[in-house]
């Protein structure tokens, strides 16, 4: 497994308005994705996950969009609330992987009221 | 569904004592579970795989007499970081896979502030 970048982007989104956040993926091999939720002082919490036959998934509040040409994935936050404030991580996989992750560097969602 | 716990939460210690951090997938079982180590502003960092009932597999760089890790059953598995140093302050986190399914999802623990003074 790696970790990707040592830099954490910031996007700060108004309270009640949507939020999109975005990744991009480097393995053309990656057949599974998934976001993960990671508050401060806490573990990653599972969002939602997309497998590569698919290109759109939506759970509750949240959907997820898949476009495997240009590598990339994307979180949208539906009426974005304070308790959506955290760091948003999307990680890939691939059968070779021994289900290891590979992880991006996360994006840091800030609410603002 | 899907509950991993770790314990302790927070631990302070002494340099070159050792510290041992549990991990236990409560409603599942899972024959694989991760230890990842997060620095502050950072993305996880898999320092290794565990494997029920086998030898644990290290990511380069991590040395496995420093970081010993037990999985002696479906539920648990175990980090021991040996002879700490200041330098192994970190968060540990750990992750369980479902066993028994074409899932690769891990579900996370809480993670374990380590503080080595």
């Amino acid at each position: 497994g790696e970790s990707v970048g040592l830099h954490l982007p910031t996007l700060s989104v108004q309270e009640g308005d949507n939020s999109i956040i975005n990744c991009a993926y480097s393995n053309s091999a990656s057949d599974y994705f998934i976001w993960y939720k990671q508050e401060s002082g806490k573990g990653p919490q599972f969002i939602i996950d997309i497998r590569s036959n698919m290109d759109k998934r939506q759970g509750q509040r949240v959907t997820v969009l898949l476009n495997k040409t240009v590598k990339h994935l994307s979180l949208q936050i539906a009426a974005t609330q304070p308790g959506d404030s955290a760091v948003y991580f999307c990680a890939e996989n691939h059968l070779d992987s021994n289900y290891q992750l590979i992880w991006g560097a996360g994006t840091k969602l800030i609410i603002k009221p | 569904g899907a509950v991993v716990s770790q314990h302790p939460s927070r631990v302070i210690c002494k340099s070159g004592t050792s510290v041992k951090i549990e991990c236990r997938s409560l409603d599942f079982q899972a024959t694989t579970m991760f230890w990842y180590r997060q620095f502050p502003k950072q993305s996880l960092m898999l320092m290794a795989t565990s494997n029920e009932g086998s030898k644990a597999t290290y990511e380069q760089g991590v040395e496995k007499d420093k970081f010993l890790i037990n999985h002696a059953s479906l539920t648990l598995s175990t980090l021991t970081v040996t002879s700490a140093h200041p330098e192994d302050s970190s968060f540990y986190i750990c992750s369980a896979r479902l066993a028994g399914q074409y899932q690769e999802t891990q579900y996370f623990g809480p993670g374990t502030r380590l503080l080595v003074l």
